[in-house]
């Protein structure tokens, strides 16, 4: 069964750095998204992407983030300079043009 | 803007009991509701869905039925393994495509 993919599974990084974290959906999949989830909080979403751009973006998407699909299976998520508050679980999901999203199993960011 | 409530856990439960999480939410719109897992260690997996008002939503022995007039999609099992251990979200979803919004959270722990 198809599923989606999320590399690295766990990414340490200090204040300041920029982090990429990458996806790849499934491949018949149209809409891409991702969330967070701060330990302990409510899974959060942060932006959504169809046909090569962003189609929402919550208050939590500012300047820092960024998304991008660079070729015909990548998604990437990029955060410019972490901050400590960025450390949570990131997920990335994929759904077609029905309302079923998929999750790949996440990347924990840990920023020291 | 939307949002949704679930019950505070942990739920703690012995093999074979009759599970009921509840769920309410808040929408403008006519939502799509969803019922999503996370197994310890794992990302989201989506357990049923209904997309309309009377629809009952189903899979591995879980139920939930979309009640429009009370708002809510309580899920229920009836009997619980201790495979079921995991945490349990509501979420909903305003229309194909659009961004998914989670309740906090229920986490579900089944003794032998």
């Amino acid at each position: 069964e198809p599923e989606v993919t999320q590399t690295p599974s766990h990414q340490v990084t200090q204040m300041g750095q920029e982090v990429i974290l990458r996806c790849v959906p499934i491949s018949n999949h149209l809409y891409f998204y991702w969330y967070r989830q701060i330990l302990g909080q409510k899974v959060e979403f942060l932006v959504s992407f169809y046909n090569n751009e962003i189609s929402e973006k919550s208050e939590i998407f500012d300047d820092q983030f960024s998304v991008e699909r660079p070729d015909g299976s990548n998604f990437t998520l990029k955060i410019r300079s972490t901050k400590l508050e960025d450390s949570a679980m990131y997920f990335c999901a994929s759904s077609r043009i029905l309302y079923e999203q998929y999750f790949g199993p996440g990347t924990r960011l840990t920023v020291t | 803007g939307n949002s949704v409530t679930q019950m505070e856990g942990p739920v703690t439960l012995s093999e074979e009991a009759f599970l009921t999480i509840n769920c309410t939410y808040t929408a403008t719109g006519y939502p799509s509701l969803f019922w999503y897992v996370q197994y310890p260690g794992e990302g989201l997996q989506l357990l049923l869905k209904a997309t309309k008002a009377d629809d009952k939503g189903s899979n591995k022995g879980f139920e939930a039925t979309y009640r429009k007039e009370t708002t809510s999609f309580h899920l229920e099992k009836g009997s619980v393994q201790v495979s079921d251990s995991a945490v349990y979200f509501c979420a909903l979803s305003e229309a194909a495509g659009n961004k998914l919004t989670f309740g906090g959270g229920t986490r579900v722990l089944v003794k032998p």
